[in-house]
């Protein structure tokens, strides 16, 4: 057990809809780190937050947003989904930035269908 | 790019012969890391390398850095049915941390 909580473990929806996927990142870490992995793409950066303040963004897309809250959760807010949004979301955290340590834990992912 | 390349793609080799498989990447890098992942779980980490270092070893995993080649080597020794998974070499750079396609590693009894 990484320690590092995602929810919900798998979902099903439609085109067009909108979901929010969560992450409750281990005890006193405070990065957190959205992946997504689909099998053609492997694991994709989406973005990075850090006590609760965004650090980098990768090939997110606009329909995708994300935050972290006061007390380190983070939520990751898919909209307008498309058939390709199908794919193993991934939480990871880590007690610092990347560039210091940057050992990540990830979470066992939420796995998203879009029908 | 920004991610790091893993080559090969897939391996399969006999059970008790050493795996290895190696990252190449194209900018620089505050450090190095690799990652196990089993079919559809969340990635474990294995082995942590900074850029100023060129080798280190965790139990059966040697890991080999070369900053001039920009490339990293995962050895895995004595391999066991358990080491089936894939591996992910990751860069960390700035405030990313990137990972390749992985080596699917698969271990033949």
């Amino acid at each position: 057990d990484s320690g590092v909580t995602q929810t919900p473990k798998h979902l099903i929806t439609a085109t067009g809809q909108r979901v929010t996927l969560r992450c409750s990142p281990r005890s006193g870490d405070l990065s957190v780190y959205w992946y997504q992995q689909s099998l053609d793409q492997g694991l994709q950066f989406l973005i990075h937050y850090y006590n609760g303040e965004e650090r980098a963004k990768g090939n997110i897309l606009e329909r995708f947003s994300a935050q972290q809250f006061p007390d380190l959760h983070s939520e990751l807010n898919l909209s307008s989904l498309e058939l390709g949004d199908s794919a193993l979301y991934f939480c990871a955290s880590s007690v610092a930035r990347a560039w210091n340590t940057g050992e990540l834990f990830f979470g066992e992912g939420s796995r998203l269908t879009v029908l | 790019s920004q991610q790091g390349e893993e080559d090969p793609q897939a391996l399969s080799i006999q059970e008790g012969e050493n795996a290895t498989m190696n990252c190449s990447y194209k900018t620089s890098i505050n450090n190095l890391q690799w990652y196990r992942q089993n079919s559809g779980r969340g990635l474990v980490h294995l082995i942590l390398i900074r850029s100023n270092e060129r080798e280190k070893h965790s139990g059966r995993l040697r890991v080999t850095l070369d900053t001039s080649k920009k490339s990293s080597s995962l050895l895995i020794t004595a391999s066991r049915a358990a080491d089936t998974a894939s591996y992910f070499c990751a860069l960390n750079r700035d405030d990313k941390i990137i990972f390749g396609k992985g080596t699917r590693l698969h271990i033949l009894p």
